[in-house]
């Protein structure tokens, strides 16, 4: 019954480093998203994928790659971080056809760049 | 495209106070809409939605939201604040463009209740 797991959950980059967010899901849905959240920018998403092997890019896409090579996985990679990408980071899913059930989240990832 | 707004992104109630938040949202076609909670340091979770049916929807905690097409609205509402209401709300439309679904976000709701 985990739902969506995000790791890690806190992390701290120097200028430059790069990193990977792992976002799992065990609820067999194709949607998966990420998204950022700052204070009184409310959520903007970053990519999002419809299925395994398919990814999109959201509204702030810049600075990040993400791949989605198996179902339950969607993975959310900073190359060189900037100390602007400080953010919590969280990841959603959500199931085919079903837009009426909305998302299940992760519990987010604070993600801190010096 | 579609929007959200939330009017108020700070709202103080005092505990036993009726607890009213806002949202208007712009859609072209019947909405899905749904109102989320995160509280301090967590995700966010689902707190109640409307799809289709009763406008009047209830949710998990005490909270009910009231689905009013002609003033494309959806506010949250709860009777009573307790303490534990204390947390970020955050409103959103779902919407599908070339088979693809994303929940369109207002930019969230602070509630602060004092005891």
């Amino acid at each position: 019954n985990a739902g969506v797991t995000q790791t890690p959950k806190f992390r701290v980059l120097k200028t430059g480093q790069s990193m990977t967010l792992l976002c799992a899901q065990d609820m067999n849905h194709e949607y998966m998203y990420w998204y950022r959240q700052d204070p009184g920018m409310g959520l903007r998403l970053i990519h999002y994928s419809v299925g395994e092997g398919t990814t999109a890019k959201g509204e702030v896409p810049d600075g990040y790659n993400v791949s989605r090579l198996k179902k339950q996985n969607f993975l959310l990679g900073l190359e060189s971080a900037a100390p602007s990408q400080t953010s919590v980071y969280f990841c959603a899913s959500g199931a085919l056809g079903q837009l009426s059930y909305g998302y299940t989240f992760g519990s987010g990832t604070r993600l801190t760049v010096v | 495209a579609q929007s959200v707004t939330q009017l108020g992104s700070h709202v103080s109630v005092s505990e036993g106070a009726l607890v009213l938040l806002r949202c208007n949202y712009s859609s072209s076609v019947p909405p899905y809409l749904f109102w989320y909670v995160q509280y301090p340091n967590q995700g966010l979770q689902l707190l109640l939605k409307y799809t289709t049916g009763a406008t009047l929807v209830k949710g998990i905690n005490g909270f009910e939201a009231e689905f009013k097409k002609s003033e494309t609205s959806f506010h949250l509402t709860k009777p009573s604040a307790h303490m534990s209401d204390a947390a970020e709300y955050f409103c959103a439309v779902s919407e599908e463009s070339l088979g693809n679904r994303k929940l369109i976000w207002g930019l969230g709701t602070s509630l602060a209740v004092n005891p």
